[in-house]
């Protein structure tokens, strides 16, 4: 595997559902990035993690709790969302440090369907 | 709060034509600029990286600006293809977490 990957690619939840996005990356990185991706809206930046740590969290609800037990990995939980949730929630990853120049790459994405 | 303005919003041109996309923001503060296309229902593919201390990059036909004092970055696409026909969006990265995204310009290039 090469890059940055999603799994599920697709995924159709219930909203008493509990479920988790799982992000990976190959490329060395150590920050590593969720996004939401909703019809007719501009990408939102949900999390940031550099080095394992979180260090944005833009105002996300609490029924989406991220995890990052370590630089290639980030999971993204989920649990009571609503049908407004339904969106591409895309993973990214960078070079990471405190510097900000650096290129993001990103996965394919996962499908979110809240029924 | 930085906010980022792609235009045209949507785009259309016959194969070979050459084109340009512009964006602007708001704050000039940023740390670098990067342009990416999206295909329908993918993720994103980085095209270009510009620096805050740069005025340029290329990358075989495509050539992107910056002229961040003014808050605009444009994205000069030669001899287009129906390969790039895609949705191009450009992201301003103010801080060493944070990029914001435009809505993007969906360009059609037409055989």
């Amino acid at each position: 595997e090469t890059g940055v990957t999603q799994t599920p690619r697709h995924l159709v939840m219930g909203m008493t559902n509990k479920k988790s996005l799982k992000c990976e990356q190959h490329l060395g990185h150590n920050a590593m990035y969720w996004y939401k991706q909703s019809a007719k809206k501009p990408l939102e930046l949900m999390f940031v993690y550099n080095f394992k740590e979180q260090t944005e969290n833009n105002s996300v609800p609490s029924r989406f709790s991220p995890e990052c037990p370590n630089s290639s990995h980030l999971f993204l939980h989920l649990h009571t969302l609503q049908p407004e949730d339904s969106a591409l929630y895309l993973c990214a990853s960078s070079q990471g440090g405190l510097a900000g120049g650096d290129e993001q790459f990103f996965g394919p994405g996962t499908r979110l369907t809240v029924l | 709060k930085q906010e980022v303005t792609q235009i045209p919003a949507a785009l259309s041109v016959p194969e070979g034509e050459n084109l340009v996309l512009n964006c602007s923001f708001t704050d000039s503060a940023i740390y670098n600029l990067q342009w990416f296309r999206q295909d329908p229902g993918k993720g994103l593919t980085s095209l270009l990286l510009i620096q805050s201390s740069q005025r340029e990059q290329t990358s075989g036909r495509l050539n992107a600006s910056l002229d961040k004092s003014s808050g605009r970055s444009t994205l000069y696409i030669a001899a287009s293809q129906p390969g790039d026909s895609a949705t191009y969006l450009c992201a301003p990265r103010a801080n060493a977490g944070k990029s914001t995204f435009g809505d993007g310009t969906t360009l059609t290039v037409k055989p």
